[in-house]
């Protein structure tokens, strides 16, 4: 079946631009998460979706990061007035969240790059 | 809050040789334990998980991880590597309860040399 997508899978913005990065997750998963991979560190947590909802924004590095869910599937995660330290590799996971025990399922990542 | 430590970010091993990648971890709750893996170019997939019962865990290629409360680790071992494990391998730990995020270490990268 299919599993998550993310689109684009590059993308290269100059300082001060908007970029949307975009995830498909698998279908009937109702948790969707945002993960950022900075070089030579680990995947830090940005956000966290339970259908449409945010409960958990707790990751997000300042208001320039924004996200939102729609039909409890797509999710768009939106940074205005990149910076060059924005720029890393961007993933998205989603589980069916019955439990902590259930895996999350990964996207191939957005790989951002602000110049 | 939890963290998860890796202490070692790169790992070279020839084929055929045994291999352990060390996972520490801080946590104030219960949490499950895993570990993924992403190879060249590809996404992260679960290579296994500790979840309750029999603290020694195994994936289907022949890695296996043991769950040491007490020391609070998780290290990851494969008596066997083979060129085809050089990747990079990411433990992560999940609270029971609430969001269910991942808190991740920094990564260790297995280099397996012929």
């Amino acid at each position: 079946g299919a599993g998550v997508s993310q689109s684009p899978s590059n993308k290269v913005t100059e300082k001060g631009k908007d970029v949307e990065l975009r995830c498909d997750p698998i279908s009937g998963h109702t948790a969707l998460y945002w993960y950022r991979q900075r070089l030579g560190q680990g995947l830090e947590f940005l956000i966290y979706f339970q259908g449409n909802s945010a409960p958990d924004k707790s990751g997000l590095p300042s208001d320039r990061f924004s996200a939102e869910r729609t039909g409890e599937s797509v999710s768009t995660l939106t940074i205005q007035r990149t910076q060059q330290e924005d720029s890393a590799v961007y993933l998205c996971a989603s589980s069916l969240w019955r439990s902590a025990a259930d895996t999350q399922y990964f996207g191939p990542g957005t790989r951002l790059t602000v110049l | 809050a939890q963290s998860v430590t890796q202490l070692d970010s790169q790992v070279p091993v020839f084929e055929e040789a045994p291999v352990e990648l060390r996972c520490n971890y801080s946590s104030s709750v219960s949490v499950y334990l895993f570990w993924y893996v992403q190879y060249p170019n590809q996404g992260l997939q679960l290579l296994l998980k500790y979840l309750s019962g029999s603290t020694l865990v195994e994936s289907i290629n022949g890695f296996e991880a043991e769950f040491n409360k007490s020391q609070t680790s998780f290290h990851l071992r494969k008596p066997s590597v083979h060129i085809s494990d050089t990747a990079e391998y990411f433990c992560a730990v999940s609270a029971l309860s609430g969001t269910y995020k991942y808190i991740f270490g920094t990564g260790t990268r297995l280099k397996v040399l012929a």
